[in-house]
């Protein structure tokens, strides 16, 4: 696609479950991004991904916290045992390796928990 | 640790008017600094991307520069629109291409008819 994808655009989920959101980056961008925003606050940090590796995952706030990029592209962030606290927007981020280091983001996943 | 800072949060202004809106870093090593705009709602649109050696950057009615030693940023928006609406947020990159973006507050800017 043009731009960077995220699934689903909304979410929501019970205290406690396990949930699973998605982020397809634009084609040929190696790094890759996760942010949360929660409302009034700028984007924070979560894992950053250079390939199918995670090359800084300092911004996952606890172990219920991890995310995947087994073959470079396509990345999952996972989450478990949800928490209210958890509710935010999730961002995904792509950009190319090097060079000119643009970032684009993409709609953002609305995370509910209840 | 990088902090940025966003001045004012919240800006009102009627159309037509030129208005400029600030961002502070912290930590002056950076490798670039991007602006972007976020509607309600929405994600984040790319405005603007500055280099650590550029002084300043184009697009439009826009235009940002950067002032690295003195850990400053500016996005000038000549002749506001009501479409020009929404919040916009400044982030900067550590001295290396692909390290994690860290983001301002932003600015929520309102265009009045």
């Amino acid at each position: 696609g043009a731009g960077v994808s995220q699934t689903p655009s909304n979410k929501v989920t019970e205290k406690g479950k396990y949930v699973e959101l998605r982020c397809d980056p634009i084609s040929g961008h190696t790094a890759l991004y996760w942010y949360r925003q929660s409302l009034g606050q700028g984007p924070e940090f979560l894992i950053y991904f250079q390939g199918t590796g995670a090359a800084d995952d300092s911004g996952l706030p606890n172990d219920r916290f991890f995310a995947v990029r087994p073959e470079g592209s396509v990345s999952t962030l996972k989450i478990q045992r949800t928490e209210r606290g958890d509710s935010a927007v999730y961002l995904c981020a792509s950009s190319l390796t090097g060079g000119y280091t643009e970032a684009f983001f993409g709609q953002g996943t609305r995370l509910t928990v209840v | 640790k990088q902090e940025v800072t966003q001045i004012p949060a919240a800006l009102s202004v009627p159309e037509g008017e030129n208005l400029v809106l600030n961002c502070s870093f912290t930590d002056s090593a950076i490798y670039n600094l991007q602006w972007f705009r976020q509607d309600p709602g929405k994600g984040l649109t790319s405005l603007l991307l500055i280099q650590s050696s550029q002084r300043e950057q184009t697009s439009g009615r826009l235009n940002a520069s950067l002032d690295k030693s003195s850990g400053r940023s500016t996005l000038y928006i000549a002749a506001s629109q009501p479409g020009d609406s929404a919040t916009y947020l400044c982030a900067v990159r550590r001295n290396s291409g692909n390290t994690p973006l860290v983001f301002g507050k932003g600015t929520r800017l309102s265009v009045i008819a």
